[in-house]
């Protein structure tokens, strides 16, 4: 039963397009972490957060940005995508005691 | 920087056999080791983790194992199902805190009928 949430599952979107993965967790998690994964390939990270108003970019450098309003809702917005942003785009939280990550479905980003 | 090291990359094995996934970290401060599996079209799921002051860990047919000193910790499936055909991915906590990991390159496990 999932209990943090992204849409959408599939996204195909044109060169130049501004696009908003959602993610959403209901479990209060202070935490939260957004990754870049080529399909079964290493998972990179690309944005977190460790509360509201807190956002730090993550060690693979990416042109997409991250806001933390709510605990709950941590969306990731391309302000123009290319086809260099194609990949899998898997959200995350964890709890403040370190209890592992909970992933989401994750969001597969297709640029033509 | 820190990293950890997973292998193999592929591992294939006969049904009902054991599987053995091994990390190495190198980060002294990491405390948390976790491992999750990744089924195709879904996002990593945790599937089981052990803390720096335990040695081994079970959970029905799954155990991990952590060697502290070498800074090696391990996955052993026994009795392998069709259904553990995943990719497993081993993990290392960053420093003293729990909150960041550091993932390894990950293990696509095929299990032969």
């Amino acid at each position: 039963e999932a209990d943090i949430y992204q849409t959408p599952r599939y996204l195909v979107i044109g060169t130049g397009k501004k696009i908003t993965l959602e993610c959403s967790q209901t479990m209060g998690h202070d935490k939260m972490y957004w990754y870049q994964q080529d399909p079964g390939m290493e998972l990179h990270l690309i944005h977190y957060s460790y509360g509201v108003n807190s956002t730090e970019k993550g060690d693979l450098s990416s042109e997409s940005t991250v806001s933390r309003i709510r605990t709950e809702h941590f969306p990731l917005t391309l302000e123009s995508a290319r086809p260099s942003h194609t990949s899998q785009y898997l959200c995350a939280s964890s709890e403040s005691k370190g209890s592992g990550y909970t992933f989401g479905s994750g969001t597969r980003l297709t640029v033509v | 920087g820190e990293n950890v090291e997973q292998h193999p990359s592929t591992l294939s094995v006969q049904e009902g056999d054991s599987a053995v996934i091994k990390c190495t970290y190198s980060d002294s401060a990491s405390n948390y080791f976790p491992w999750y599996k990744q089924e195709l079209g879904k996002g990593p799921q945790l599937i089981i983790d052990i803390r720096s002051n335990v040695g081994e860990k079970k959970d029905q047919r799954i155990a991990v194992t952590l060697n502290k000193t070498a800074k090696h910790f391990s996955l052993h499936i026994t009795e392998t199902q069709p259904e553990d055909s995943a990719v497993y991915f081993c993990a290392a906590s960053k420093g003293y805190s729990n909150y960041q990991l550091i993932w390894g390159a990950g293990t696509k496990l095929i299990i032969k009928p």
